[in-house]
């Protein structure tokens, strides 16, 4: 079974850009998470998928980011205009079925902006 | 006070030995408690969960979480080269929101040979 997907790898945009990120959750996993990581900092959680709907988008720091999960299958992460503050590594994590507690991560993308 | 408070070490313990890695959390309404492991530039593992007081064991790994105390533990038996990673103590929102997971800034384990 293949694990939580993320694209791309790596992303180096100028501030003021535009970068969108991609993640395609463990198949049949309804429950799709956004986190980022900025540095020297802990894992912070971003927001919440069930479905295509948003669950909690609590953790979203600004109107600059969109997250979008049409269909309810993979998401993408969208942040524009992109600032320096946005650089860190962005990890998407899925877990199955309604109340499920274990979230598996993938592999992350870490976005630079200069 | 952070929400997860974890001694970010380095810990360094000697091949064969037991590693314990301690964490404490804020939040009394957390129902989760997860440890993950992550090597230097990989994503987050994950390894243990643990949702009521006592021990689980699973191989070389036991969590512990004693809910009264606020306080969550990790134990690694026989350790090995293989264990040396950022471990990542990991607790679900409780009262402010049961999906997200809040993350401690991890303890770095070094095993010695």
């Amino acid at each position: 079974e293949a694990g939580v997907t993320q694209f791309p790898s790596h992303s180096v945009i100028e501030k003021g850009q535009t970068v969108t990120l991609r993640c395609d959750p463990i198949s049949g996993h309804d429950n799709l998470y956004w986190y980022r990581r900025v540095m020297g900092k802990e894992i912070k959680f971003l927001l919440h998928f069930v479905k295509e709907s948003k669950q909690d988008e609590s953790g979203m720091p600004n109107n600059r980011f969109l997250a979008e999960r049409t269909g309810g299958t993979y998401s993408t992460l969208k942040v524009q205009p992109a600032e320096l503050e946005d650089s860190g590594v962005y990890f998407c994590a899925s877990s199955q079925g309604t109340g499920s507690r274990e979230q598996y991560f993938g592999p992350g993308t870490r976005l630079t902006v200069t | 006070q952070k929400e997860v408070e974890q001694n970010s070490g380095p810990l360094s313990v000697p091949e064969g030995a037991i590693a314990s890695l301690n964490c404490t959390y804020s939040d009394r309404g957390s129902q989760s408690f997860f440890w993950y492991r992550q090597y230097s530039g990989k994503s987050p593992e994950l390894i243990m969960s643990i949702y009521s007081n006592g021990d689980k064991e699973d191989g070389r790994f036991t969590a512990q979480l004693n809910k009264a105390s606020q306080y969550v533990s990790l134990l690694i038996r026989d350790s090995q080269p293989s264990d040396s990673a950022t471990y990542l103590c990991a607790v679900n929102g409780g009262s402010s929101s049961a999906s997200k997971i809040i993350f401690g800034s991890g303890t770095r384990l070094s095993i010695r040979p």
